[in-house]
């Protein structure tokens, strides 16, 4: 099993809808949990961190951690063509420094 | 506040040279990650450097190096050139979080 694992779509949603991204880690421990963006030809930028159980909301983007299943998700709230990038999932074990590893990324259109 | 600046921002190398590229992090930052990404395997993690030292590897064989100085800028090296390390590079700031700053990455060609 891959240590972080997303599907790598094409996701294809419309604009105004929301898009759902998910995500499976492999438990080893201790854990951060972040989403980047990576817009083509560019580099990934954070969007969101969670660090514990359930919902964190930031404008139209939720982020939701459930530990138990080792998942995590990403939703976006009326979806905009600007949207329309790669959303890498990442997840950092406590390794008493910082190794990040990333998933594939998802790509996500957003249909005007 | 300065961003992750990364150089070059571009290179092609011949197989066989070896290159060295150069990462300097948000200010106040002391945690520098390294990341090779390709269309084939994504961000894949090389290492990661905090007050001059190492603390974490992947999964890279030995021709891939790194190193820290006093002021937090670090540089990775790759020596011995295969045509599958072509590939952007790119350079991650932490702070007293995992939250990572990426620069805009060095894309390196070798021919």
């Amino acid at each position: 099993q891959k240590e972080v694992e997303q599907n790598s779509g094409p996701l294809s949603v419309p604009e105004g809808a929301i898009a759902s991204l998910n995500c499976t880690y492999s438990d080893r421990g201790s854990q951060s949990f972040f989403w980047y963006r990576q817009y083509s030809g560019k580099s990934p930028e954070l969007i969101m961190s969670i660090y514990s159980n359930g919902d964190k909301e930031d404008g139209r983007f939720t982020a939701q951690l459930n530990k138990a299943s080792q998942y995590v998700s990403l939703l976006i709230r009326d979806s905009q063509p600007s949207d329309s990038a790669t959303y890498l999932c990442a997840v950092n074990w406590d390794t008493g420094g910082f190794k990040t590893i990333f998933g594939a990324g998802t790509r996500l259109f957003v249909k005007a | 506040k300065a961003g992750v600046t990364q150089t070059p921002r571009y290179l092609i190398k011949t197989r066989g040279q070896q290159v060295t590229l150069s990462c300097s992090p948000i200010s106040g930052h002391r945690s520098v990650s390294w990341y090779q990404q390709t269309p084939g395997q994504g961000l894949q993690f090389l290492f990661e450097y905090f007050s001059e030292t190492q603390r974490n590897k992947g999964n890279f064989p030995g021709r891939f190096s790194g190193r820290q100085f006093s002021n937090s800028r670090s540089e990775m090296n790759v020596s011995t050139l295969e045509l599958g390390d072509s590939a952007l590079y790119l350079c991650a700031s932490q702070g007293r979080t995992a939250e990572a700053f990426f620069g805009q990455g060095t894309r390196l060609t070798v021919v």
